[in-house]
């Protein structure tokens, strides 16, 4: 019965692959985000959907693509990785209603490793 | 960037309450007070969160100062699994999208 769910939890790779990461919420939301956190311990935002439409895109590389084929799912796709996409993923989820603030529900988080 | 400030560590004996501070001195009308934590890499949860009035739940509580430049969430019987960073973020009621993490602050509840 978990809300959030990503898949894989441990991503090894090597250097110019193309990796996915899958998340998936069984809460009922209809905006879904991939967070970043680097070495550093930052968390920042990538993206966003609401409704199967992309609504935030926070200077991320063209080479990061996030896919939603329906609201339950948003998965992102790295093309041609990099030593510096090595970092923790987070997905999460909320309800959104414009003009009202809901709290965000966040997956396990996907450790990828670049080599 | 965040628009937050908060120590970056913090400590607290067992079975008190732990007090975590935050400034957030450009906050605007229409901005809440989020609360969100992290223990040890797992997903940020979300513990509480409001706008001018002091609010309580389950996990906590939040005080918010009248001029709501700051603000102090309460842990009031802390136990060792409160251990985490905890993170205060303001967001604007009409952008549901923009929550900005900043470094928050570490939490280190000893027995």
């Amino acid at each position: 019965d978990t809300a959030v769910s990503q898949t894989p939890k441990y991503l090894v790779t090597q250097m110019g692959n193309d990796k996915s990461i899958k998340c998936e919420q069984n809460l009922g939301h209809d905006t879904m985000y991939w967070y970043k956190q680097d070495s550093k311990k930052f968390l920042k935002i990538m993206f966003s959907y609401n409704n199967k439409e992309l609504i935030i895109n926070e200077t991320v590389p063209n080479r990061f693509s996030p896919k939603s084929p329906d609201k339950a799912h948003l998965n992102l796709h790295i093309n041609s990785l990099e030593l510096g996409d090595s970092a923790v993923y987070f997905c999460a989820s909320s309800q959104w209603a414009g003009g009202s603030s809901y709290e965000q529900y966040f997956g396990p988080g996907t450790r990828l490793t670049v080599t | 960037d965040a628009k937050t400030t908060q120590p970056p560590s913090m400590d607290c004996a067992e079975g008190r309450a732990a007090n975590l501070p935050c400034n957030h001195s450009t906050i605007s009308g229409n901005e809440y007070v989020y609360w969100y934590r992290q223990i040890h890499s797992q997903g940020p949860q979300y513990i509480i969160h409001g706008l001018k009035n002091n609010e309580t739940n389950e996990m906590a509580s939040l005080i918010i100062t009248e001029d709501r430049k700051s603000s102090t969430l309460i842990l009031p019987h802390a136990t060792l699994r409160d251990t985490a960073v905890y993170y205060c973020i303001v967001r604007s009621d009409y952008n549901n999208n923009d929550m900005r993490f900043g470094a928050g602050t570490r939490l280190t509840v000893k027995p």
